[in-house]
């Protein structure tokens, strides 16, 4: 079965820490993107990469950092920086160019207290 | 920086009615393409419509089909015969044509009941 996998589904942790969440992805797709989804504000882009070793900040991008060393994985840090991150996480990829969709993993929810 | 707005909150329909949700968009370009994605209990968002703006046909799929107004920036996504299952956050998307980044820009959404 194709598709993408984010893990864990829920995550806790304590402020002041950095945390990793996980996005992989077997569709073979070029591009991956990283979205956060608050309570009356959809979705908003954290970071997109479009080819391996190589990637650019979407419009929130403070307060974290990515990696794309493989095809298929595209990790997501929170670093302590960011000031507000309890939130649920996105991730999507998609081929490049044309009309193509985004596909979504399920999703993961972060808790910091 | 294009923007996405979907000016209903919430909105219900009845079982086997018909509904019809409201998307605007502000940008500059003239080629572009419009999503609305579904986003169930579980989450999961789910591709529904896409509209690829050079196309003047509304696009449909079953019982869902858009109203694409170019001049007006309205990308409206009507949905027939409801059923229980289409209960679920509604969001509008858009995503310019140019480049190679197909990064999407979202509304806010649109919580969609449907009742008996």
């Amino acid at each position: 079965d194709g598709g993408i996998t984010q893990s864990p589904k829920y995550l806790f942790r304590k402020e002041g820490q950095n945390v990793t969440l996980s996005c992989e992805q077997n569709l073979n797709h070029d591009a991956m993107y990283w979205y956060r989804q608050d309570p009356g504000q959809g979705l908003r882009l954290i970071y997109y990469s479009q080819i391996v070793n190589d990637f650019q900040k979407g419009d929130i991008a403070e307060g974290y950092s990515v990696s794309r060393e493989k095809k298929e994985s595209f990790p997501l840090t929170v670093t302590s920086a960011q000031k507000n991150p309890t939130a649920f996480y996105l991730c999507a990829s998609s081929i490049t160019g044309g009309a193509s969709e985004q596909y979504f993993g399920p999703g993961t929810r972060l808790t910091v207290t | 920086a294009q923007t996405v707005t979907q000016s209903q909150p919430e909105m219900s329909v009845q079982e086997a009615e018909t509904v019809t949700l409201s998307c605007t968009y502000d940008t500059s370009e003239s080629d572009y393409y419009l999503f609305w994605y579904k986003q169930p209990p579980s989450r999961q968002m789910i591709l529904v419509i896409r509209q690829e703006a050079y196309k003047q046909q509304n696009a449909t799929e079953n019982r869902f089909s858009v109203n694409f107004q170019k001049a007006a920036k309205s990308f409206s996504l009507k949905i027939s015969d409801s059923q229980l299952g289409d209960a679920a956050m509604y969001f509008c998307a858009y995503r310019s044509s140019s480049g190679t980044a197909s990064k999407l820009t979202f509304g806010t959404g649109t919580r969609l009941q449907v009742t008996l």
